[in-house]
Order: structure tokens, then C-alpha cells, then sequence
């Protein structure tokens, strides 16, 4: 089946330091996968934080940047400085277009700044 | 508003008994969701109402129910709790096959 698999948490940095997250799915039943970036803020519910539909395609949002690569089949995300607000879990996804958008997450990645 | 409404955000049930957990969107998405997620453990779809469709995941066809008896209300049924359905239960809620929304979970202990 489908897969996501991302960074194992917790991830420590100090504020203004840069941000990588790394992704990597597997899409066995999907030939052209959607992909997602959620954040989920303490005492929020999850909220999508960029997406990109086409391979080679970069998605940014809120500072934060990924790029679709379907030859490494991953889908990082970055942040060139990081601040404190951005503590939060984050989770990386993929999706069928044409088949209700059906969510695979990966666990999650726990990311705390300190200031 | 792109806001999703569960409730309860926090229920406690017994072995054995039921549980009924409610989600709530006002945006006239076409499409409701429940995924359960397990501490560690990434988010799993258990099912989803398209319309008045329901289709639920091979893996979760028997252990959970739901209705949908209006556009705006979606319900998670759990004929009776074992210990293994305690976990969080995400709501989302789309439209056109779009941008999934989520509510902020009811958290599920069973004891």
C-alpha cells in the first residue's frame, strides 16, 4: 500500500536557525500523487500548510518551502529561519486527485523552537 | 468559516458500551472524513461520506459506523469500545475533492 515516511521527532533548533524536515513516500496504488505539508499548533486542529500537485512543482507557505521530486520520491521541507510560532507537529501526506483526496499520513514530526 | 466542530473534545467510555462522537461543518463541503490517530502513529482514514455515500476502509469496515443525516453533521459510531479504539479522532471535511479542513479531535479513552 501507500506510504509516508518523515522525520522522527522531536526536532530541537534555535530560533533563526534553518529547517529541514525530510519525507519520503511510497505511492504503490497512485500514479500521480498529490502532496501535502499539515501543521497541527498546540490546542488546534490540523491545518494544510502548502501542496503540490504537479512533479517538479515548489510549494511555500508562512516561509516554509518543498518541492515535489518523483525521482527520489520526496518531498522535504524546508525553512531558511525558523521562529519561535513555529513550534508544532508537522505531518507530511499524500493524495489521489479523482479519488476523494484519500489522505496517507506520515507520523509526524515534533518541532520545538527555542528562543 | 472554515471551521470544523467535534464534540466532545474529550470522552471517557467503558468497555464494552457505546460511543458516539459528533463532527459539525457549516461550508457545504460534499465530503466528510474520520481518521483515528494513536499517539506515535500517523493519522488513518477510517471512513468517509460522500454525500450520502458511505465508504469505509477495508481494514475498519466492521469496527465503526456513521450517519450522515444532513449535509452539515457527520457521526462516528462504536458499537462497543474496547480498549484499542482509545485515540484521537480527526473530522475533515472537503469540497470538490479539494483541501481537506479538520476539526480539532475528541480524544477517546476507553476503560
Amino acid at each position: 500500500g501507500d506510504s509516508v515516511t518523515q522525520t522522527e521527532g522531536p526536532v530541537t533548533v534555535s530560533e533563526s536557525e534553518s529547517l529541514i524536515i525530510n519525507c519520503t513516500y511510497s505511492a504503490t496504488s497512485i500514479a500521480y500523487p498529490n502532496l501535502f505539508w499539515y501543521v497541527r499548533y498546540p490546542g488546534e486542529g490540523l491545518q494544510l500548510l502548502l501542496k503540490v500537485i504537479t512533479a517538479g512543482q515548489k510549494g511555500s507557505s508562512r516561509g516554509f518551502e518543498a518541492t515535489y521530486n518523483k525521482e527520489t520520491t520526496s518531498f522535504h521541507l524546508q525553512k531558511a529561519s525558523v521562529q519561535e510560532s513555529d513550534s508544532a507537529v508537522y505531518y507530511c501526506a499524500l493524495g489521489e486527485s479523482g479519488s476523494f483526496n484519500k489522505l496517507t499520513f506520515g507520523a509526524g514530526t515534533r518541532l520545538a523552537v527555542c528562543p | 468559516d472554515t471551521t470544523v466542530k467535534q464534540n466532545p473534545r474529550y470522552k471517557l467510555a467503558r468497555v464494552g458500551k457505546p460511543v458516539n462522537l459528533i463532527c459539525s461543518q457549516t461550508m457545504n463541503h460534499d465530503t466528510m472524513y474520520w481518521y483515528q490517530k494513536k499517539p506515535n502513529q500517523a493519522p488513518k482514514l477510517l471512513l468517509f461520506y460522500y454525500d450520502k455515500i458511505l465508504n469505509r476502509e477495508a481494514d475498519t469496515f466492521e469496527k465503526f459506523q456513521s450517519s450522515r443525516p444532513n449535509n452539515s453533521f457527520c457521526s462516528l459510531y462504536i458499537g462497543s469500545a474496547g480498549l484499542e479504539y482509545s485515540a484521537m479522532y480527526l473530522c475533515a471535511s472537503s469540497f470538490n475533492q479539494d483541501t481537506q479542513y479538520f476539526g480539532p479531535g475528541t480524544r477517546l479513552l476507553v476503560l
